[in-house]
């Protein structure tokens, strides 16, 4: 009963590396978003998928970019760390599809990301 | 904008008695939903409970409640009979529009006492 993994679970990067963040969830679910964790802010909402073959830009998308892989994948890719992005970052999943709906987000264990 | 809004940084409880966490929250939606989640010190995320804008009764799981206001935009998370493990930090989202986006409060650290 895996649900949400995240990998890695930690990761320093230099300035200007790339990376992806992966994602996947067995839970079926149809929307998957990435959020990131900074201190004293709460999480703010970096890019969501609310379908299969859909993405949108949420709160704070500067930097970023993601790929819905298939319905159980959702990566976040860093083209040029930047040391404003070393956060907190997790990923979630819900069944959520159209409004209201009480399905919470089910989140993985988080990737720590330091840029140096 | 929506936004939501947890006031108190850091809260202290006696183990076993109740303790009360404020969160408001503003949207001119008339559909939205309030969820409450923990994050203990390991970083996990753990859902604990929702409020729809229409339910009349206010949300209860085990020790957990929800105190919902609706005309005053509140919905206060409150723990009966604290327990060590109840030390976290508590996060109030709301539900935002299509997709089941979730926009968080700033959250409330919570410290237990023995």
């Amino acid at each position: 009963n895996a649900g949400v993994t995240q990998t890695p679970k930690f990761q320093v990067l230099k300035t200007g590396q790339s990376m992806t963040l992966q994602c996947a969830q067995d839970m079926n679910h149809n929307s998957m978003y990435w959020y990131r964790q900074d201190p004293g802010m709460g999480l703010r909402l970096i890019y969501y998928s609310a379908s299969e073959g859909t993405t949108d830009k949420g709160e704070v998308p500067n930097g970023y970019n993601v790929s819905r892989l298939n319905k159980r994948e959702f990566s976040l890719r860093l083209e040029s760390a930047a040391p404003s992005q070393t956060s907190v970052y997790f990923c979630a999943s819900s069944e959520a599809r159209l409004e209201p709906s009480n399905q919470p987000q089910h989140f993985g264990d988080g990737t720590r990301l330091s840029i140096l | 904008a929506q936004k939501i809004t947890q006031t108190q940084p850091g809260m202290f409880v006696q183990e076993k008695e109740a303790v009360t966490l404020d969160c408001t929250y503003d949207t001119s939606d008339q559909s939205y939903g309030l969820f409450w989640y923990k994050q203990p010190s390991s970083g996990e995320m753990i859902f604990l409970i929702y409020q729809g804008s229409y339910d009349e009764q206010n949300a209860t799981e085990g020790r957990y409640s929800l105190n919902f206001q609706k005309a005053r935009k509140s919905a206060n998370l409150v723990i009966s009979a604290s327990q060590l493990g109840d030390s976290a930090m508590y996060f109030c989202a709301m539900r935002e529009g299509q997709g089941g986006k979730l926009i968080f409060g700033q959250g409330t650290e919570l410290s237990v006492k023995p």
